[in-house]
């Protein structure tokens, strides 16, 4: 059974740190792996899309990274900013299913 | 397109009420999800469809859990009767089939208070 940890579980930095949160899955037989980000009350965004066969993944001051053989990911924020304060997921899918099994998230506060 | 719309936004019903939760998924998408949020629980899924059809039911805690998908543009999750410990955040998600290169997208959430 695919179980997903997420650490640390909540992170409080100060503006303009670089930060890195993890995620990490007991089996690596994922088809991809989301990063979402939620916002108190409301859904989940999708962040960035890693597929099996891919390494890592940018879009704008985020990067996220995978290593299958030993079932990692991180989510790399450059950067950060008081806007980036939320609850950060991430979600695999595992080989032959489409269902996302979910971690238990990060919640991070930047601070001004 | 509009995303994934659910209603009702917030719903508060007395326990042993029905309750029913709505869910429209993006045009197109062949996969429709119903998923549960708690703070002790994190996000379980629930129910999944593929091309309006049942697949994986096994996150339904109970018999009073029930969802269905009568077409590719609606789908039902309902609780009857409801109890206090069904009051969470519940989601639903649909995405395309691409393989691996498939994305979930999410709607607002029902938020569901049983008192």
């Amino acid at each position: 059974k695919q179980e997903v940890t997420q650490i640390p579980a909540a992170l409080s930095v100060p503006e303009g740190e670089n930060l890195v949160l993890n995620c990490s899955f007991t089996d690596s037989a994922i088809y991809n792996l989301q990063w979402f980000r939620q916002d108190p009350g409301k859904g989940l965004t999708s962040l960035l899309l890693i597929q099996s066969s891919q390494r890592e993944q940018t879009s704008g001051r985020l990067n996220a990274s995978l290593d299958k053989s030993s079932g990692r990911s991180t989510l790399y924020i450059a950067a950060s900013q008081p806007g980036d304060s939320a609850t950060y997921l991430c979600a695999v899918t595992t080989s032959g299913t489409y269902k996302y099994i979910f971690g238990t998230g990060t919640r991070l506060k930047v601070l001004a | 397109d509009a995303g994934v719309i659910q209603s009702p936004r917030h719903e508060v019903t007395e326990m042993g009420q029905e309750v029913t939760l709505r869910c429209k998924p993006i045009s197109g998408h062949d996969y429709l999800f119903w998923y549960r949020q708690t703070m002790m629980r994190g996000l379980e899924l629930l129910i999944y469809f593929n091309n309006n059809v049942p697949i994986d039911d096994s996150g339904m805690p109970e018999d009073r859990f029930s969802a269905k998908m009568p077409n590719a543009s609606f789908s039902t999750l309902k609780i009857q009767p409801s109890e206090p410990r069904d009051s969470a955040v519940y989601f639903c998600a649909s995405s395309p089939d691409r393989g691996s290169e498939t994305e979930a997208f999410f709607g607002q959430g029902t938020r569901l208070t049983v008192v």
